[in-house]
């Protein structure tokens, strides 16, 4: 079945600092492969996505870039704000925006 | 942007109380939701996908009896927690998605904290 594997948290940064929130994953097939975002006492907002190998999603400063060889979507921001501190999920789909599999989710807490 | 309203935030309950969670679209017609429950420091796990008008199709290892989930209008879904259990504590989120092609992304709710004592 699918999987997804992230990086353990949380993650601990101040302001400026360049992010890397690791993601793998198993899946049959060709997934699409999403970011999620949820910020305290909210819902999940999508982020970003990618639906083919080697499409770079990006929003809001984020960027992830889908590796069919690693099996990786690792997310990056080169310079995090205070306001980007939430819980991160990695997210697949084997059919669009259809049933999606979660990693753990990744907590991120940025510093003044 | 699309809003999914989520409703109570918060449970708290005693042990053999039935509890409805429900799953609103604000703004636009769902034709799919998608129920969620997310264990402390653990990931989403999907419960069981509705369509409107059909039932709803419960993954492995969800009981249907359990978990019953009505998709009763294109703009409400609700999830019955029956003869709730301390076990059965939980956040449980959901998503609903406009179209049934592959286009249209899922909004979330906010979740709904259920305690049972």
């Amino acid at each position: 079945g699918n999987s997804v594997t992230q990086m353990e948290g949380p993650v601990t940064l101040s302001e400026e600092a360049f992010l890397t929130i690791n993601c793998t994953y198993t899946a049959t097939g060709y997934p699409s492969l999403f970011w999620y975002v949820q910020y305290p006492g909210e819902g999940l907002q999508l982020l970003l996505k990618a639906t083919k190998a080697d499409d770079k999603g990006s929003n809001k400063g984020f960027e992830a870039t889908y590796r069919k060889e690693t099996t990786s979507f690792h997310l990056e921001k080169g310079s995090v704000q205070v306001s980007d501190s939430a819980v991160y999920f990695c997210a697949l789909s084997d059919l669009g925006y259809g049933k999606l599999t979660f990693g753990q989710g990744t907590i991120l807490t940025v510093h003044p | 942007g699309a809003v999914v309203s989520q409703h109570p935030s918060r449970v708290i309950c005693k042990s053999g109380t039935s509890v409805k969670i429900e799953c609103r679209s604000l703004d636009f017609q769902a034709t799919t939701m998608f129920w969620y429950r997310q264990f402390p420091k653990q990931s989403l796990m999907l419960m069981a996908t509705s369509n409107e008008g059909s039932k709803a199709t419960y993954e492995q290892g969800v009981e249907k009896d359990k978990f019953l989930i009505n998709h009763a209008s294109l703009t409400l879904s609700t999830l019955t927690v029956t003869s709730a259990h301390p076990e059965d504590s939980s956040f449980y989120i959901c998503s609903a998605r406009a179209r049934t092609d592959s286009n249209q992304p899922q909004h979330f709710g906010d979740g709904t904290r259920l305690s049972i004592l």
